[in-house]
């Protein structure tokens, strides 16, 4: 049971264009989403995430947006830069205790 | 540098087999988390520790155990190695047990059952 969804496993994007990553998640009970990148040969990172009680956090050229009804989440990276290649996992998790329930990836090529 | 450290970084070994991964925190975290990620999957969450005592505990197999010591490293023991256990295995820690933090996490252990 796949609690969180990341639909597409790869985006290629043009470098200064906008990436637009997908989540979706089907257990009502998350109250927190995060949104973490890795590298090749290293451990995911922490990037963005995003409490149930807003539907909107920025930072830099990131924004993370939530539609709580439509258990729905997505990360805008703006603009794109061949840095940004990497893959970016959605995570969720419950209000009590820290445990995350990650999606599968999306793979993200910047072409300069 | 995310302060979590996993030794050893690779591991190959034959099918049957037993290995031990070891992780340090990062100085004053108390949590520990494992998690496995097979070929170009999701992470999966394997178990947590809290200061010692088993916190949560997700699809870890009974082949599988951890524990955390006094001193907060961790280490997962996998045994009887099968093929499918082939991953690279990551190890992140927290402050606290619950609450709203990130984890930090740590480049991994990528074992190669042959």
């Amino acid at each position: 049971d796949q609690q969180v969804k990341q639909n597409s496993p790869s985006l290629s994007v043009q470098e200064g264009r906008i990436s637009i990553l997908n989540c979706d998640y089907t257990n009502s009970m998350f109250d927190y989403f995060l949104w973490y990148k890795k590298y090749p040969a290293e451990g995911p990172t922490f990037l963005i995430s995003i409490s149930s009680i807003k539907d909107k956090n920025e930072d830099g050229r990131f924004t993370v947006f939530l539609n709580k009804s439509a258990k729905h989440l997505s990360l805008h990276i703006v603009p794109s830069q061949p840095g940004d290649s990497a893959v970016y996992f959605c995570a969720a998790k419950k209000a009590a205790g820290n445990k995350l329930t990650f999606g599968g990836g999306t793979r993200v090529l910047v072409k300069p | 540098d995310s302060g979590v450290t996993q030794t050893p970084k690779h591991l190959i070994t034959a099918t049957g087999q037993r290995v031990t991964l070891r992780c340090s925190p990062r100085s004053g975290d108390l949590s520990v988390y494992w998690y496995q990620q097979s070929l170009d999957q999701g992470l999966q969450f394997l178990i947590q520790y809290y200061n010692g005592e088993e916190r949560a505990k997700g699809n870890i197999l009974e082949r599988f155990s951890a524990q955390q010591f006094p001193d907060l490293h961790s280490e997962l023991n996998l045994s009887s190695l099968e093929l499918g256990d082939s991953a690279l295995y990551f190890c992140a820690s927290s402050v606290a047990g619950q609450g709203f933090g990130e984890l930090f996490f740590g480049e991994g252990s990528r074992l190669t059952v042959l």
